[in-house]
């Protein structure tokens, strides 16, 4: 199995801010991660495929980066929606989720 | 616009047996890949296992082989899990969610997911 380690788990940032998440494999997974949003009481959002392609409707604040083992989630000016739970996902082989980093306002 | 629903929650009682479901709207649902996601409480997302609404052939991790059972009705565009006997480590919340499809070809991300289903499972 394929084990993500998101850092880190908890990430204070002021709004307006940039936000940097980092999520790494055990073994490379080419550029076949994804990033989830994930607010509280809801089910998850695609923000991200292929490492860095934006999903539909997602505002170009969120880029994503990365191949092979190391990748990173960047928002670049925080608004109040977008703090939440961040969760990478590899689909290389089946699919695994790395254990989330919460955004928090500082 | 795909959209899955998921059945209520439920309160069972250890050794009690469960379905839940998730039925999807829209085009070419035939077509779909529904996979199972587990959150625990205050805890990360799990792959469970998927199923091919098609032919209904399934994979499953195996950290829930044999745990779980996941089935599907194409007449009606709906999946479902289901367990024969309820532990209280199942209590959780339980999403589906749908591998992308772009021009008829299956994707590997999962974009949208239902809205949830907490099963509490409690004596």
């Amino acid at each position: 199995e394929i084990v993500m380690t998101q850092s880190p788990a908890t990430l204070s940032v002021s709004p307006g801010e940039r936000a940097t998440l980092s999520c790494r494999a055990s073994q490379s997974v080419s550029s076949e991660l994804a990033w989830y949003q994930q607010r509280p009481g809801q089910a998850p959002r695609l923000l991200i495929y292929g490492a860095s392609t934006r999903a539909t409707g997602i505002p170009p604040r969120f880029s994503g980066s990365g191949s092979g083992t190391d990748f990173t989630l960047t928002i670049s000016s925080l608004q109040s929606e977008d703090f939440a739970i961040y969760y990478c996902q590899q689909y290389n082989i089946w699919w695994t989720f790395g254990q989330g980093t919460k955004l928090e306002i500082k | 616009e795909v959209q899955l629903v998921q059945s209520g929650a439920e309160v069972k009682k250890p050794g009690e047996s469960l379905r839940i479901s998730c039925q999807g709207s829209g085009n070419s649902f035939a077509n779909y890949w529904i996979s199972w996601v587990r959150q625990k409480p205050g805890e990360g997302l799990e792959w469970m296992g998927r199923i091919g609404l098609s032919d209904s052939y399934t994979n499953y991790s195996p950290s829930f082989q044999g745990h779980v059972t996941i089935s599907a009705d194409k007449s009606i565009h709906t999946a479902y899990l289901q367990w024969s006997s309820l532990k209280a480590s199942d209590s959780g919340m339980y999403f589906c969610t749908k591998q992308v499809t772009i021009f008829g070809v299956v994707k590997s991300w999962f974009d949208p997911w239902g809205q949830g289903t907490l099963v509490t499972v409690s004596s």
